[in-house]
C-alpha cells in the first residue's frame, strides 16, 4: 500500500473550516483514500473515503487532486469536539482485506 | 448505522491470567473482523484478521497461541489474551466490515483498555 504524509499537528479556530492535507504521491490506480479520526482513548471513527472524485457527507468533504497524489479533508465548521488525530490512509481493499495501515496522523486542535 | 461494540471497555487482571474481549457488530453482519493493538502515543497496529467460520490470520510477530481469536458468528468475534503479562497492557480495538452495503469500509469499536499487573 502507498504511504501517506501528513503534518504532525494543526490548529483551527472554532467555527472555521479545518483543511487537513495529505500527500500520497505513490498511490496506485485501484487505491482509495480513506480518512479516519481518533478522539483520545476511543476507537477510530470513519469519516469519508474516495477514489478520484470529490466526496461529501454529513461529516466532511474530501477533495482529491486530479493526479490523485494528494488530498484534503475539509471540516466545514470545526467544533471543539473535532479535536482528534486524523489519519489519511490509502488502501485498495480497505474493508475486506484489513490492510489499513495507520501512520502517525495529524493532531488537530480546535481552539475556542 | 454500522455500530461496533466491545466488552469490556476496560479490564485489570493479574499476570498469568487470561482475559477475553468481545467485539460485536450491532446493526450489520460482518464476515470479516479485525483486531488492532495500540500502545501509548503510538498508532494502531493490525494484529489479526478474523473470518467467520475459519481460522484467524495473524500478522507477523503476533503469537497465535497467546492471542486466541474466535469468530463464531457473523456478529461476534472474541480475542482471548492468554497468560497475560504486563507487556500485554495496551488498548485493543476491533473493527468490522459489513458483508453488504459499505463492504469497502471498516468500522471500529470503542476499544478495550487492558492493564496487566
Amino acid at each position: 500500500d502507498a504511504k501517506t504524509t501528513q503534518p504532525t499537528s494543526m490548529d483551527c479556530a472554532e467555527g472555521r473550516a479545518a483543511n487537513l492535507p495529505c500527500n500520497h504521491s505513490t498511490i496506485s490506480g485501484n487505491e482509495y483514500v480513506y480518512w479516519y479520526r481518533q478522539i483520545h482513548s476511543q476507537g477510530p471513527q470513519y469519516i469519508i473515503h474516495g477514489l478520484k472524485n470529490n466526496e461529501t457527507n454529513e461529516m466532511a468533504s474530501l477533495i482529491i487532486t486530479e493526479d490523485r497524489k494528494s488530498s484534503t479533508l475539509i471540516l466545514p465548521h470545526a467544533t471543539l469536539r473535532d479535536t482528534a488525530v486524523y489519519y489519511c490512509i490509502v488502501s485498495n481493499y480497505g474493508g475486506s482485506q484489513g490492510n489499513l495501515i495507520f501512520g502517525k496522523g495529524t493532531k488537530l486542535s480546535v481552539k475556542p | 448505522g454500522a455500530v461496533v461494540s466491545q466488552h469490556p471497555s476496560w479490564v485489570i487482571c493479574k499476570s498469568g491470567t487470561s482475559v477475553k474481549i468481545e467485539c460485536r457488530s450491532l446493526d450489520f453482519q460482518a464476515t470479516t473482523m479485525f483486531w488492532y493493538r495500540q500502545f501509548p502515543k503510538q498508532s494502531l497496529m493490525l494484529m489479526a484478521t478474523s473470518n467467520e467460520g475459519s481460522k484467524a490470520t495473524y500478522e507477523q510477530g503476533v503469537e497465535k497461541d497467546k492471542f486466541l481469536i474466535n469468530h463464531a458468528s457473523l456478529t461476534l468475534s472474541t480475542l482471548t489474551v492468554t497468560s497475560a503479562h504486563p507487556e500485554d497492557s495496551s488498548f485493543y480495538i476491533c473493527s468490522a466490515t459489513p458483508t453488504s452495503g459499505s463492504a469497502d469500509t471498516q468500522y471500529f469499536g470503542p476499544g478495550t483498555r487492558l492493564t496487566v499487573l
